[in-house]
């Protein structure tokens, strides 16, 4: 079965820095591009950020961009998200996906539960 | 960045009706949209992919169309299981972006 199993939220001061992990069992990451999607309360998933199969190319919404860092150890099936200079706004439900193809832009068809990051003033 | 804008937002429906929701990009992106069901606590679960395809092991009841601006997921024969929020996506280009959602509650 394929699953993907978030960790490393928590409770985090303005300015501060957390780091997620996602490590995937049931497949092998190593042909898939990955993302992290997050959700803040009562909104709309949005698109943090995404990285291809070979970890050679990254993408970062704006809102995000010079701030947060994505990686993987395909050696682990694990995917890494570094969050500095957090905000307030960064306050949601962080999820990885996988996409079904090695692109960004395939279908996230596998997402896991989700790791709740909350980041106070 | 393409935007993507739902429609309704929200909706009330009986079991067994057909229901319908729209969705309309900012620009054309050819079929390159996905369709997502959200139920509360739980991650979007992709039904809906390249506009009509069916995601595996997802009911028949469920199907899109579309191309260019403007799509639509279809609901025949709403089920008790279905009630949720409903997402668009575009896989077009970075940034990846979402409808603002469809809830579809119980009548």
């Amino acid at each position: 079965e394929v699953q993907l199993l978030e960790s490393g939220g928590g409770l985090e001061q303005s300015g501060g820095s957390l780091r997620l992990s996602c490590t995937a069992s049931g497949f092998t990451v190593t042909n898939y591009a990955m993302s992290w999607v997050r959700q803040a309360l009562g909104k709309g998933p949005e698109w943090v950020s995404g990285i291809s199969y070979s970890g050679g190319t990254t993408y970062y919404a704006d809102s995000v961009k010079g701030r947060f860092t994505i990686s993987r150890d395909n050696s682990k099936n694990t995917l890494y998200l570094e969050m500095n200079s957090l905000r307030v706004e960064d306050t949601a439900v962080y999820y990885c996906a996988s996409s079904g193809g090695p692109n960004v832009l395939d279908n996230l068809d596998y997402w896991g539960q989700g790791t709740q990051v909350t980041v106070s003033s | 960045d393409v935007q993507m804008t739902q429609s309704p937002s929200s909706l009330s429906a009986s079991v067994g009706d057909r229901v319908i929701i729209t969705c309309r990009a900012s620009q054309t992106i050819s079929t390159y949209l996905n369709w997502f069901q959200q139920k509360p606590g739980k991650a979007p679960k992709l039904l809906i992919y390249a506009a009509s395809s069916l995601q595996s092991r997802v009911p028949s009841r469920f199907s899109g169309s579309g191309s260019g601006t403007d799509f639509t997921l279809t609901i025949s024969g709403l089920q008790p299981e279905d009630f949720a929020t409903y997402y668009c996506q575009q896989s077009f280009s970075t940034p990846l972006t979402f409808g603002g959602g469809t809830k579809v509650e119980i009548k």
